[in-house]
């Protein structure tokens, strides 16, 4: 059953510093998704893309934060410059062109030290 | 923003007994799904909702999208231990395109043998 990727499974950064999570999304997919969750409380909307570009992003999804989708394959979130409330599960999620549900990949547990 | 209101917060019961879990919101939402979450991984979805006033079932689990539109139940029968986890109920706005999920608090049951 095709499913969403995402590495790495876990990333420990320092603060200030820059990171990149990848996504591999389903194939025949069109439009890409990140959520965030901080431990123990709800997924959060970061920002979705569709056609190359962000179709919409949320109030977290600031500056410092960024997507690609550099090779049509890949779906990739960066953070510039990490800050300890950063530190949370990142999920990519991806859905096709006729349905409605969103699926999503296992998670990249990002720690900010 | 929508906002979703996910009720209850935590169940504790004992194998074998019913659980449903709701959630209401302020806002119509065009779909509705529910998420699975098992401890480190990424939203697993368990059934998605299209039509006001449709019932779905998949096994034990029932859901209803509220004829209103803005709200939905889950329903699991006869629960197992594997059933433990965190519940998230989703919505998805009446807009189209690339659209966002939002998602409810969670709900966390845990199921005493």
């Amino acid at each position: 059953e095709p499913e969403v990727t995402q590495t790495p499974s876990h990333q420990v950064t320092q603060m200030g510093q820059e990171v990149i999570l990848r996504c591999v999304p389903i194939s025949n997919h069109l439009y890409f998704y990140w959520y965030r969750q901080i431990l123990g409380q709800k997924v959060e909307f970061l920002v979705s893309f569709y056609n190359n570009e962000i179709s919409e992003k949320s109030e977290i999804f600031d500056d410092q934060f960024s997507v690609e989708r550099p090779d049509g394959s890949n779906f990739t979130l960066k953070i510039r410059s990490t800050k300890l409330e950063d530190s949370a599960m990142y999920f990519c999620a991806s859905r096709g062109p006729g349905g409605t549900e969103a699926f999503f990949g296992q998670g990249t547990r990002l720690t900010v030290v | 923003g929508q906002q979703l209101n996910q009720s209850p917060q935590s169940m504790f019961i004992q194998e074998g007994e019913d659980v449903s879990m709701n959630c209401t919101s302020s806002s119509i939402f065009n779909t509705w799904l529910w998420y699975k979450q098992d401890p480190g991984e990424g939203p697993v979805l368990l059934i998605a909702l299209y039509k006001a006033g449709e019932l779905t079932s998949n096994g034990r689990l029932t859901a209803q999208f509220g004829i209103t539109r803005k709200d939905s139940f889950l329903n699991i029968s006869a629960s197992i231990p594997s059933d433990v986890g965190i519940y998230f109920c989703a919505g998805g706005p009446p807009i189209q395109g690339a659209q966002k999920l939002v998602f409810g608090q969670g709900t966390r049951l845990t199921i005493n043998p």
